[in-house]
């Protein structure tokens, strides 16, 4: 079964620091997808990223950089130079071809204090 | 610029009530989804659509009843409300399935005393 393990429930940091957001995955398939979302205050959901099994690469975007390991099972999420706007609930998600379904972690809430 | 569009926002009914939260997208996209948002249990699915007049359960189906008659619209019934149906309700909807992007509405927070 698919199961997403998102271990920190809250961290804080303060302006500028760095954070890295922790997401391990499990599942039987070996052809997955992998999820980040958004949570701002007002509550919305907001896509962030979307990689697939076969793609191990890391991705770069602006601040945001995932880091994709298949031999730790983790997709981990780092702000670079965090900003107060960054305040947010984060889920990973995972999704495979077998049940069509998409299962998320908890989620993490980042607090960046100014 | 609609994209997925969730009502009512709010709703607080009375254990046993009956209710539909409504959900359409103007996207043209195939596959349409329900989740339920709870505190520390991230986002579950509920049931989900791969198409007009095809519909499947999620993880957690019980006390929810969906169809899709049409490809825009995906509304969610509760029958019977039971107070461990509070939560917030998103709807999503993607172009081909549960492992295309997801795109969600605002939320429909309800409440059942």
């Amino acid at each position: 079964a698919q199961k997403v393990t998102q271990a920190q429930t809250e961290i804080s940091v303060v302006e500028k620091e760095d954070v890295t957001l922790d997401c391990v995955y499990e599942t039987r398939d070996t052809t997955y997808y992998l999820f980040w979302y958004k949570q701002p205050p007002s509550g919305e959901l907001v896509f962030l990223i979307r990689r697939n099994s076969f793609d191990e690469q890391n991705e770069i975007s602006g601040r945001y950089s995932w880091n994709f390991q298949k031999s730790t099972s983790s997709f981990n999420f780092t702000i670079t130079a965090s900003q107060v706007v960054d305040s947010a609930v984060y889920f990973c998600a995972l999704s495979d071809n077998r049940d069509n379904d998409m299962r998320f972690g908890a989620g993490t809430r980042l607090t960046v204090k100014p | 610029n609609a994209g997925v569009t969730q009502t009512p926002k709010f709703q607080v009914l009375k254990t046993g009530q009956s209710m539909t939260l409504q959900c359409a997208q103007d996207m043209n996209h195939e596959y349409m989804s329900w989740y339920r948002q709870d505190p520390g249990m991230g986002l579950r699915l509920i049931h989900y659509s791969v198409g007009a007049g095809i519909t499947d359960q999620g993880e957690v189906p019980n006390g929810y009843n969906v169809s899709r008659s049409t490809t825009e619209d995906f509304p969610l019934r509760l029958l019977s409300a039971a107070p461990s149906q509070t939560s917030v309700y998103f709807c999503a909807s993607s172009s081909t399935g549960g492992w295309d992007i997801q795109y969600f509405g605002a939320g429909t927070r309800l409440s059942v005393l």
